[in-house]
C-alpha cells in the first residue's frame, strides 16, 4: 500500500529565502504525486501534480517539485519565499491504476519570518 | 464559476447525537469526495460519490454514511457521535473524466464539527 512521509511538521524560512518542503512516498507501482496548500479557514488547493513525463513539475505561485524515482521523493521548492506563502502544505500519492484513492501526508506548516 | 460550498461552516453537537453535513460541488462536476481532517490523523478519505453511487470508501465505521442527489449535491451523515469525531470535514468535487486519483479535486472550505 502507498504511504507518504513529510519531513518536518513545521518549517520556518525567512522572506526571500529558498523554500524546501520534503516529501517521500512509498508505492509499489508508478505513482501519481500531488502537492496541495491549505490556507487558514480554507479548503485545499492543488499546487501541482506529477503524472507521467517530465519529472520537474511547475505549479502555481512559483512552486515546483521534482519527482526522483531512485530516492522515492517529491520535494516542493520555491526560490524566494513570500509572506503570503505561509500556509500548510500536503503531499499526496495515488496508485491510480490499482487503488483509485489519494493518500495524504500529515502536512507541513510553513512559517515565513520577516 | 462558483466553487465548492459546504454548509454549515461550524457545528457543535453532543455525544450520541447525529449530524448531517452538506456539500454543493462545482457546476458540472459529478464526483464528490469527503475527507476528515484532524491534527492527529491528518487528512483521511471517507468516501466518494459519482452519479449518485458510492464509488470508493475509506476505512471508517458504518456510523459514517453519505448520499448524492441527482443534482450532484452530497450529504454526509454521522450517527451516534463520539468525541473523536470532532474534526474538519472537507468535501471535494471533480469532473472525474478519468479516475478519482488522477483528476484535480477542488475542495470546499470545510465544516468544523465539535462534539462535546
Amino acid at each position: 500500500a502507498q504511504s507518504v512521509t513529510q519531513l518536518g511538521s513545521h518549517v520556518s524560512v525567512s522572506e526571500g529565502a529558498l523554500v524546501l518542503l520534503r516529501c517521500n512516498y512509498s508505492s509499489s507501482v508508478p505513482p501519481y504525486l500531488f502537492w496541495y496548500v491549505q490556507y487558514p479557514n480554507q479548503g485545499l488547493q492543488l499546487l501541482l501534480k506529477y503524472t507521467t513525463g517530465a519529472t520537474l513539475v511547475k505549479g502555481i505561485n512559483g512552486f515546483e517539485a521534482e519527482f526522483k524515482k531512485s530516492e522515492t521523493s517529491f520535494h516542493l521548492t520555491k526560490p524566494s519565499a513570500h509572506m503570503s506563502d505561509a500556509a500548510e502544505y500536503f503531499c499526496a500519492v495515488s496508485e491510480w491504476d490499482r487503488d483509485d484513492k489519494i493518500i495524504f501526508g500529515k502536512g507541513t506548516r510553513l512559517h515565513i519570518l520577516p | 464559476k462558483a466553487g465548492v460550498t459546504q454548509t454549515p461552516r461550524y457545528l457543535i453537537k453532543t455525544r450520541g447525537q447525529q449530524v448531517t453535513l452538506s456539500c454543493s460541488p462545482i457546476s458540472g462536476h459529478r464526483s464528490v469526495s469527503w475527507y476528515q481532517q484532524t491534527p492527529g490523523q491528518g487528512l483521511q478519505f471517507l468516501f466518494e460519490y459519482f452519479s449518485e453511487t458510492q464509488r470508493n470508501k475509506g476505512n471508517f465505521p458504518g456510523r459514517f454514511s453519505g448520499r448524492q442527489f441527482s443534482n450532484s449535491r452530497s450529504e454526509m451523515n454521522v450517527s451516534t457521535l463520539e468525541l473523536g469525531d470532532s474534526a474538519l470535514y472537507l468535501c471535494a468535487s471533480s469532473s472525474r473524466t478519468s479516475g478519482l486519483s488522477t483528476d484535480t479535486q477542488y475542495f470546499g472550505p470545510g465544516t468544523r464539527l465539535t462534539v462535546l
